[in-house]
C-alpha cells in the first residue's frame, strides 16, 4: 500500500508555462518531505525538499507548498523549460530512520 | 561529489540464474539502500542496510537478499531469478545526520 500518492501520472506544459505536481501521504509522523527528480538513463537527485514546520519552501524556479492539516504538498515549476522534462517523484520519510517512501511519479514534458 | 556506482547499466538473464547487482559508494555513507523502480509504482524499498554486516528488510523483499561486507559496497541478489523480476534496480546512500539520498544510475535488468 503506497503511503504517498502522486497525480498526475503525466503532464505536457509549454514552455514558459507552470507545472503543478500533487502529492498527498498517509502517515502524520513523517518529518521531511522531498522531491528528486530523474533525467532518462540517470539514477533520481534530490531537487528541494521541505520539513512540516513550514507552509513554502522557494529555490530558484522550484516551489513546495505544504499543507499540514490537509496531508498534502505540491511542487510548481514556475517558467517551464524543455530542460525541465524529466520524471519527478514526491516522497517522505521520518528523518530518524532515512526510508523513503515515493510516490509514483510524474513525466514532465515542455513543449518549446 | 557523492558518487554511487553500479555493476552493469544492462543485464538480461534467464529464469532460475543466481542474480548478483553490485554496488559502491565512495563518500563512507552507514546507510545504503536498494529499491526497484517500475512505472506507475514509483521506486520500492527491497533492503537496506545501516552499517557492515546489517541488514533489514523494506517493503518487498521477498525473492531478494542483500550482502554487506564492506562498509562502501551493498550487493544485491537474487537467489532464482524470475520474470517478474524484471526491472531498473537502483542503489542510493545517505550520509548518518543528513537528510539527501544519493542514487546511482541504475540497472535494468531484464529475466527471460
Amino acid at each position: 500500500q503506497q503511503q504517498v500518492k502522486q497525480s498526475p501520472q503525466s503532464l505536457i506544459v509549454q514552455k514558459g508555462g507552470i507545472s503543478i505536481i500533487n502529492c498527498a501521504y498517509e502517515n502524520t509522523a513523517f518529518d521531511y518531505f522531498p522531491w528528486y527528480q530523474q533525467f532518462p538513463g540517470k539514477g533520481p537527485a534530490l531537487l528541494i525538499a521541505i520539513r512540516p514546520d513550514v507552509s513554502e519552501k522557494k529555490e530558484g524556479r522550484f516551489t513546495i507548498s505544504f499543507n499540514k492539516s490537509a496531508k498534502q504538498f505540491s511542487l510548481h515549476i514556475m517558467d517551464s523549460q524543455p530542460g525541465d522534462s524529466a520524471t519527478y517523484f514526491c516522497a517522505a520519510n521520518l528523518l530518524t530512520d532515512y526510508k523513503l517512501s515515493f510516490g509514483a511519479g510524474t513525466t514532465v514534458t515542455v513543449r518549446a | 561529489d557523492v558518487k554511487v556506482t553500479q555493476s552493469s547499466r544492462y543485464l538480461v538473464k534467464r529464469t532460475g540464474e543466481k542474480v548478483f547487482l553490485e554496488c559502491v559508494q565512495d563518500m563512507d555513507h552507514e546507510n545504503m539502500f536498494w529499491y526497484r523502480q517500475d512505472p506507475g509504482l514509483g521506486l520500492r524499498l527491497i533492503y537496506f542496510s545501516y552499517d557492515v554486516k546489517m541488514k533489514e528488510k523494506g517493503d518487498i523483499p521477498e525473492g531478494y537478499s542483500v550482502s554487506r561486507e564492506k562498509k562502501e559496497r551493498f550487493s544485491l541478489i537474487l537467489e532464482s531469478a524470475s520474470t517478474n523480476q524484471t526491472s531498473m534496480y537502483l542503489c542510493a546512500s545517505i550520509a548518518g545526520g543528513t537528510d539527501t539520498q544519493y542514487f546511482g544510475p541504475g540497472t535494468r535488468l531484464t529475466v527471460l
